[in-house]
């Protein structure tokens, strides 16, 4: 399995719901990210987990929540969205934060499009 | 800091014409470059890395210190090329940050 898997594909919440977006991977790699991609725009970094700790948070709104529960799993958890948190929610990830020979390069899912209403 | 600058949102060839995407990065430390590539409706896809020296789909990058570039290049553009093109640089804990990407356009 070479794939990193993001469910809901799409997901339309409320400003009032929680509701939570969830990505896997069975490659064995211990880093997992987080990003955001509003439309014709490059993905921004949200979270960085390594080794299911939080290595990373850029100054995400706290209505974002991460989780790892385990080294193939990551969840986003959501509460209380504004419709400027609309975009496509990104999971990435890779063998590891940094080895000798460079950082690995990323493996990304497929997304999910969030549309807070 | 880091930054990854792409100065042409949108660059259009014909079929057969050979491709230059331009990528130029800032970072105080050692870069690590990456070229990654989205194509319609499918996820993101990493093409190459400046570390591997490699050829992938015919193209090919070249980091350059000197001018802090890494250009994306292939001799002859083919349709199936179209799609969008970030230039990414991987810098403090493999934080990796993107280009505002180059939309190739390959036409007939």
């Amino acid at each position: 399995d070479t794939e990193v898997t993001q469910t809901p594909k799409h997901l339309v919440m409320g400003m009032t719901n929680k509701k939570s977006l969830k990505c896997e991977q069975h490659m064995g790699h211990r880093a997992m990210y987080w990003y955001k991609q509003k439309a014709k725009k490059p993905p921004e970094l949200m979270f960085v987990y390594s080794y299911e700790k939080l290595s990373i948070n850029e100054s995400v709104p706290s209505r974002f929540s991460p989780e790892c529960p385990n080294s193939s799993l990551l969840n986003l958890h959501l509460h209380a969205l504004q419709p400027e948190d609309s975009a496509l929610y990104l999971c990435a990830s890779s063998q590891g934060l940094k080895w000798t020979g460079g950082t690995y390069g990323y493996t990304f899912g497929s997304g999910t499009r969030l549309t807070v209403v | 800091a880091q930054r990854v600058t792409q100065p042409e949102k949108l660059l259009s060839v014909f079929k057969g014409a050979p491709v230059e995407l331009k990528c130029n990065y800032s970072y105080s430390g050692s870069p690590e470059l990456f070229w990654y590539v989205q194509y319609s409706r499918q996820r993101l896809q990493l093409l190459l890395r400046h570390i591997s020296r490699e050829s992938i789909k015919g193209f090919t990058a070249d980091l350059n210190k000197g001018e802090t570039s890494f250009h994306l290049k292939k001799p002859f553009a083919q349709e199936e090329d179209s799609a969008m093109y970030y230039c990414a640089l991987g810098g403090t804990a493999s934080k990796l940050t993107f280009g505002t990407g180059t939309r190739l356009q390959v036409t007939l």
